[in-house]
């Protein structure tokens, strides 16, 4: 258990639909990051969060969103799901802006759009 | 734009040899660079972190150096083991202090007994 927790493990659901990934980082993380993997994409950055403030946005499409509330858990939100969607969703945390440590990563949370 | 290359997508090695995994960066300039290693299905776990002013780091039996000028980490593991099978990424930071990690696609480094 690394101490990033994500729900749900899976998700399968259709086209059109919305689905909110959530993820409660590790004790004392103030950083959470969202990153979407695919088989031929690898690991893209979707979003940082720091202590409830957006800090940088990655590739992250205009029907994704994401928020950090104050007991500094976040959630994904994907709407008007493609198929091309389909993919790991995980959540990373770390200390904090500014501070050189590894990231703690979830076990992910597998999207499936059909 | 900025680029990250890891030089293969799949290294076959003998149990007991070193494996040596390459990650190639371009216009930017990180300032520390960071591996991680995966398993099928499970989060990418974090193995070490090299700072632009070091040459080399080291932890048990993984060492990491860091070429600034050639653009360049290398990352090694000694006498390698069927366990030591996974993909690694590379992590370069972007975006200065307060930036994020971006990640190479891998390499899958298979140890055969």
């Amino acid at each position: 258990d690394s101490g990033v927790t994500q729900t749900p493990k899976h998700l399968i659901t259709a086209t059109g639909q919305r689905v909110t990934l959530r993820c409660s980082p590790r004790s004392g993380d103030l950083s959470v990051y969202w990153y979407q993997q695919s088989l031929d994409q690898g690991l893209q950055f979707l979003i940082h969060y720091y202590n409830g403030e957006e800090r940088a946005k990655g590739n992250i499409l205009e029907r994704f969103s994401a928020q950090q509330f104050p007991d500094l858990h976040s959630e994904l939100n994907l709407s008007s799901l493609e198929l091309g969607d389909s993919a790991l969703y995980f959540c990373a945390s770390s200390v904090g802006r500014g501070r050189n440590y590894g990231y703690t990563f979830g076990s992910g949370t597998r999207l499936t759009v059909v | 734009s900025q680029k990250i290359e890891q030089n293969s997508e799949a290294l076959n090695i003998q149990e007991g040899k070193t494996a040596t995994l390459t990650c190639n960066y371009t216009n930017y300039s990180p300032a520390y660079l960071q591996w991680y290693r995966q398993d099928p299905g499970r989060g990418p776990v974090f193995l070490l972190l090299i700072r632009e002013n070091e040459k080399e780091k080291r932890k048990e039996r993984l060492k990491v150096t860091f070429d600034t000028t050639l653009k360049q980490s290398l990352f090694h593991i000694t006498a390698s083991q069927p366990a030591d099978s996974a993909t690694y990424l590379c992590a370069p930071k972007v975006g200065g202090s307060q930036g994020n990690l971006i990640f190479g696609k891998g390499t899958k480094l298979s140890v055969k007994p």
